[in-house]
């Protein structure tokens, strides 16, 4: 079994639509949360990061990490065509900066 | 402008030629790292780097080889490619935890035949 899985997709909503992508975890060392975004033919670009359990929101998008239930989310609000994308979850623990475990990720579709 | 260098984009080459894949940046940060991007299998992690000098293996090390000497660059080589190394990969550099994630490069395909 993987230490991440992320709801495998692919995900396609309407214009404006509220956006839920989903992670979990077995490794509960793991204290720092990402999530990183990845158009087609480039490279990932990171879009939140958190340390340990709580709330993080940057514009339309809300990350939510429950250390107790292994779970992590992003919330993605009125939905854009621009947001269409490989979604991709990643952590580490607070041992090694260095080493990061990514779940396969998430395609969205978001149709005008 | 911040941001990592990697070098070829794109490679064919054949089995068991030796190759090296260059990354550099230009952020001066302590760690990088290199991935593959395999379908169905995501990201997964080649090697790692914490520092100049300072390496270690990440969870598919086997076949590769990386080298630190300088802090902005990283080099991965494939001593012996071989077909199941075909693959996108990707270098990636952060300054560490509490400052944010890693920086990606736009990424390498390789096809070995």
């Amino acid at each position: 079994q993987k230490e991440v899985e992320q709801d495998p997709g692919p995900l396609s909503v309407p214009e404006g639509a509220i956006v839920s992508l989903n992670c979990t975890y077995s490794n509960s060392a793991f204290q720092y949360f990402m999530w990183y975004r990845q158009y087609s033919r480039k490279g990932p670009e990171l879009l939140m990061y958190t340390y340990s359990s709580g709330n993080k929101e940057d514009g339309r998008f809300t990350a939510q990490v429950d250390k107790s239930s292994k779970y992590i989310s992003l919330f993605i609000r009125d939905s854009q065509p621009s947001d269409s994308a490989t979604y991709l979850c990643a952590m580490s623990d607070n041992t090694n900066a260095g080493k990061s475990t990514f779940g396969d990720g998430t395609t969205l579709t978001v149709k005008p | 402008e911040a941001q990592v260098t990697q070098n070829p984009r794109y490679l064919i080459t054949v089995t068991g030629k030796k190759l090296t894949v260059t990354c550099s940046q230009n952020m001066n940060h302590e760690y990088m790292s290199w991935y593959r991007q395999d379908p169905g299998l995501g990201l997964r992690q080649i090697y790692y780097s914490m520092n100049v000098e300072v390496t270690d293996k990440g969870d598919v090390p086997e076949g590769y080889k990386v080298s630190r000497k300088e802090k902005r660059n990283f080099p991965l080589i494939l001593e012996s490619p071989s077909p199941n190394q075909t693959s996108l990969y990707f270098c990636a550099s952060s300054s560490g935890h509490g400052t944010g994630g890693y920086t990606f490069g736009s990424g390498t395909r390789l096809t070995v035949v």
